[in-house]
């Protein structure tokens, strides 16, 4: 597609229970990141992949966040026992190149932990 | 953690006023990118200025970078009632982007 995918757009979890999060970045690029957004506040950094090797995953809350990027393209993001702090927007982003340059991001898939 | 810190917070002015929001950062960088969202959608990139430079223009924004005072303003002109928006700086290093936590535009028809 043309732009970055993600799925699904809204998800509501009971507490405890496991979701997964899926992003398509645009097709041929190498870099992927995974932001969390809280309500009126800007994205925080959760993880990055360069293909299919996470470079860095230290914006990851706790060891109950998972992500990974097998085949160097689609990426999910996996929290496990989700509890209501989890409740926010993560949005995917990905670039063609280094990490300081322009990213595009998808549209957010938000997540609301009841 | 935030590096970048936006100001003001929230800012409201009339269609075809002149907007200015602030950016202050903390460490060096390579080069500083400002970035709109609108409400439930993901960040769209406006613009993007590397830390040799000291004014960048694009249609109606006009951002500048001061690196002494550690500081970027963006600018957007003769603001519409779709620039209703939230913008976020982001820092660029070696490292992943990061953002501020935004200021949040309305422009008022």
């Amino acid at each position: 597609g043309a732009g970055v995918s993600q799925s699904p757009r809204y998800k509501v979890a009971k507490r405890g229970q496991d979701v997964a999060l899926r992003c398509d970045p645009i097709s041929g690029h190498v870099s992927l990141f995974w932001y969390q957004q809280a309500l009126g506040q800007g994205p925080e950094f959760l993880t990055y992949f360069q293909n299919e090797a996470q470079l860095d995953k230290s914006g990851l809350p706790s060891d109950r966040f998972f992500a990974e990027r097998p085949e160097g393209s689609v990426s999910t993001l996996k929290i496990q026992r989700t509890q209501q702090e989890d409740s926010a927007v993560y949005l995917c982003a990905s670039s063609p190149g280094q990490v300081r340059n322009t990213i595009y991001f998808g549209e957010g898939s938000w997540l609301t932990v009841v | 953690s935030q590096q970048g810190e936006e100001d003001p917070q929230a800012l409201s002015i009339q269609e075809g006023e002149n907007a200015t929001m602030n950016c202050s950062y903390k460490t060096s960088i390579n080069n500083l990118q400002w970035y709109r969202q609108n409400s439930g959608r993901g960040l769209v990139h406006l613009i993007l200025i590397r830390s040799n430079e000291r004014e960048k223009h694009s249609g109606r924004l006009r951002v500048t970078l001061d690196t002494s005072k550690k500081s970027s303003s963006l600018l957007i002109t003769a603001s519409r009632a779709a620039d209703t928006a939230s913008y976020f700086c982001a820092t660029a290093t070696n490292t992943p982007l990061v953002f501020g936590k935004g200021t949040r535009l309305s422009v008022i028809a």
